[in-house]
This record gives structure tokens, C-alpha cells and sequence, in this order.
């Protein structure tokens, strides 16, 4: 499977950004950064993806490094709703993902 | 926007016995995946499905099954079940390629 590293817990502030950090330095040219999420009892939601560029869309911005040895989810102002686990996955030639241990947000009120 | 729907959402079975879950991907999308979460765990890829062919596999049991069909909508079939097959078990689906994959609600299956 595709390793990345990201660490267990961070917390954050309500109404501050939050920057998640994940390390994939074992990824090939190929490979796309994709972050998902999975708030308490639902099923994961894909936030956004990126190659080399850096991505924004409604709901975040991904941050990839010149070398793309790893990557940064930002969540520019942090609400109770983003309480949720954060998966960074490294999409290989297949189409499947696979979820690694993903970084726990506790957002504080 | 129509998502990815799954039933039955919750099921109990006993050991031994078989399920069917089913899984019905948003329109247009050609692919499909199952995905297992157990307790207190991360979700784990099981298997795959691009255009009713199988396209990848994972970690899915022997006793597991799981089929395309023409309307895109997948089965996944669930044999001698055990206590350790009590989990979420998720489908997604997604265009064929790089894309992001949308995920269903969950069936919640207890074994006892």
C-alpha cells in the first residue's frame, strides 16, 4: 500500500486556520495527493486533490512542496463542523485508496 | 445532487449465515468500490469494479463476493459470516481515473 505519514491528533481554535501536515516521500511521479475526511459517523468525504500545483476549492487549499515529499491541508477558518478525521492518501495507478491512520482535528469553541 | 446510495443501512445477521448489501452509485459514474471499517479502525479497500469488470482487490475475504451490474449498481455478497465481519462497510463511486470518490452512507453489519 502507499504510505504516508500524518500525525494522530492536532487541535485548533474555532474561526482559526488550520494547517494539517502529511509526509509522502516515497511518491512517484504518477501519484496524486488526494485528502479525504470522515466526520463522526458518516463515511469519508473527499475534501481535494492535487499533482504538483497547489489546489483551492470551497472547502480547503492543499499545499504541495517543490519535491512533493509532502503535503499541507489548510482549512482557512476551523468550525465545529470540521471535527473530523483527515486522511491523506497517495493515489497510485489504481483507482483505489488506501486509508492510513489520518490526523484527528479537535476544533476548540 | 443524487449520491451514492446504499441498503440496507443496518443488518444483523448470525454467524454462519450470508448477506447481500447493495450499492447503487451515483449517475454516470463507472466505478465502484467496497470499503470495510472496523470498530475504532480505518476504512480498508476490498474490492473494485470499472465497467463490470473487477479492476482491483484488496482485502476481501474468500467467503466474500462481489459483482457489477448493467445498471452500475453492485453487490457485495457475504458468506459463513463471522463475529470479526461485524463492521461499516462502505461503497463509493467515481469516474474512472484520478478523481475524487464519493462515498455512501455506510450498511452498519453485526454478526452475533
Amino acid at each position: 500500500d502507499a504510505k504516508t505519514t500524518q500525525p494522530n491528533s492536532m487541535e485548533s481554535n474555532e474561526e482559526e486556520p488550520v494547517h494539517l501536515p502529511c509526509n509522502h516521500s516515497t511518491i512517484s511521479g504518477t501519484d496524486y495527493i488526494h485528502w479525504y475526511r470522515q466526520l463522526p459517523s458518516q463515511g469519508p468525504e473527499y475534501v481535494i486533490h492535487g499533482l504538483t500545483s497547489n489546489v483551492n476549492n470551497r472547502m480547503a487549499s492543499l499545499a504541495i512542496a517543490e519535491d512533493r515529499k509532502s503535503s499541507t491541508l489548510i482549512l482557512h477558518r476551523a468550525t465545529l463542523r470540521d471535527a473530523a478525521v483527515y486522511y491523506c492518501i497517495r493515489k497510485t495507478g489504481a483507482n483505489n485508496l488506501f486509508f492510513g491512520t489520518g490526523t484527528r482535528l479537535t476544533v476548540i469553541p | 445532487a443524487a449520491g451514492v446510495i446504499q441498503s440496507p443501512r443496518h443488518l444483523i445477521k448470525e454467524k454462519r449465515e450470508t448477506a447481500t448489501l447493495k450499492c447503487y452509485p451515483i449517475p454516470r459514474h463507472d466505478t465502484v468500490y467496497w470499503y470495510q471499517q472496523g470498530p475504532g479502525q480505518d476504512p480498508q479497500f476490498l474490492i473494485s469494479f470499472y465497467e463490470k469488470m473487477q479492476s482491483d482487490k484488496g482485502s476481501i475475504p474468500d467467503r466474500f463476493s462481489a459483482q457489477q451490474f448493467s445498471d452500475y449498481h453492485s453487490e457485495l455478497n457475504m458468506s459463513s459470516l463471522e463475529l470479526g465481519d461485524s463492521a461499516l462497510y462502505f461503497c463509493a463511486s467515481s469516474l474512472d481515473g484520478p478523481y475524487e470518490q464519493y462515498f455512501g452512507p455506510g450498511t452498519r453489519l453485526t454478526v452475533t
